[in-house]
């Protein structure tokens, strides 16, 4: 079935510090991704919608300049978190799908944590 | 403001009876329903969909209703196996087919032998 990898699955990194998360569609192509942010005991939160070849679009209450999302590939999106702080600590999960009507694939995540 | 509501974060069952999770929804616009089943270190696995011209879909032993009126989905699960233990999520979605998914906290299935 269709396979969507994520990596890293746990970045601990001090303040300050950029953090890139990749996420692959490994047998279909997406031009579309889709990046959620997961708090404690919290649901999964839709934070931007990554486009192949155009600029991301975010929810609302979400900095896109926090949260850079690149997707320069029909099977590759990058969401970089510039300049992390504690208060970025969470996990990131990324999915992707082979067509709309088509159930969204998701990554294992990426559990951040920022000292 | 949570859209998607699973107000039981907990449910224990044992092996061969039926499993029920619940799901209500503030959103009227939501026009397809999804339920993901997720593994401790992995990411959310999709189980069934229904979309909201149905009001029942089956595959297997996983069954989902859907009840418009009063905004309010369950997954079936019978019979329930020890392998079904895991965390259940519900998802919506507004005129986006499967994507933009809104989820909610999820409900933590433990089917015990």
């Amino acid at each position: 079935g269709a396979v969507v990898s994520q990596h890293p699955s746990r970045v601990i990194c001090k303040s300050g510090t950029s953090v890139k998360i990749e996420c692959r569609s490994l047998d279909f192509q997406a031009t579309t991704m889709f990046w959620y942010r997961q708090f404690p005991k919290k649901s999964l939160m839709l934070m931007a919608t990554s486009n192949e070849g155009s600029k991301a679009t975010y929810e609302q209450g979400v900095e896109k300049d926090k949260f850079l999302i690149n997707h320069a590939s029909l099977t590759l999106s990058t969401l970089t978190v510039t300049s992390a702080h504690p208060e970025d600590s969470s996990f990131y999960i990324c999915s992707a799908g082979p067509g709309r009507d088509q159930p969204q694939h998701f990554g294992d995540g990426t559990r951040l944590s920022i000292l | 403001d949570q859209q998607v509501k699973q107000n039981s974060p907990s449910l224990s069952v044992q092996e061969g009876r039926i499993s029920i999770l619940n799901c209500d929804y503030t959103n009227s616009m939501f026009d397809y329903f999804l339920w993901y089943k997720k593994y401790p270190a992995e990411g959310p696995t999709f189980l069934i969909s229904i979309s909201s011209i149905k009001d029942k879909n089956e595959d297997g032993r996983f069954t989902v209703f859907l009840n418009k009126s009063a905004k309010h989905l369950s997954l079936h699960i019978v019979p329930s196996q020890p392998g079904d233990s895991a965390v259940y999520f519900c998802a919506a979605s507004a005129d986006t087919g499967f994507q933009k998914l809104v989820f909610g906290t999820g409900t933590r299935l433990l089917v015990s032998p």
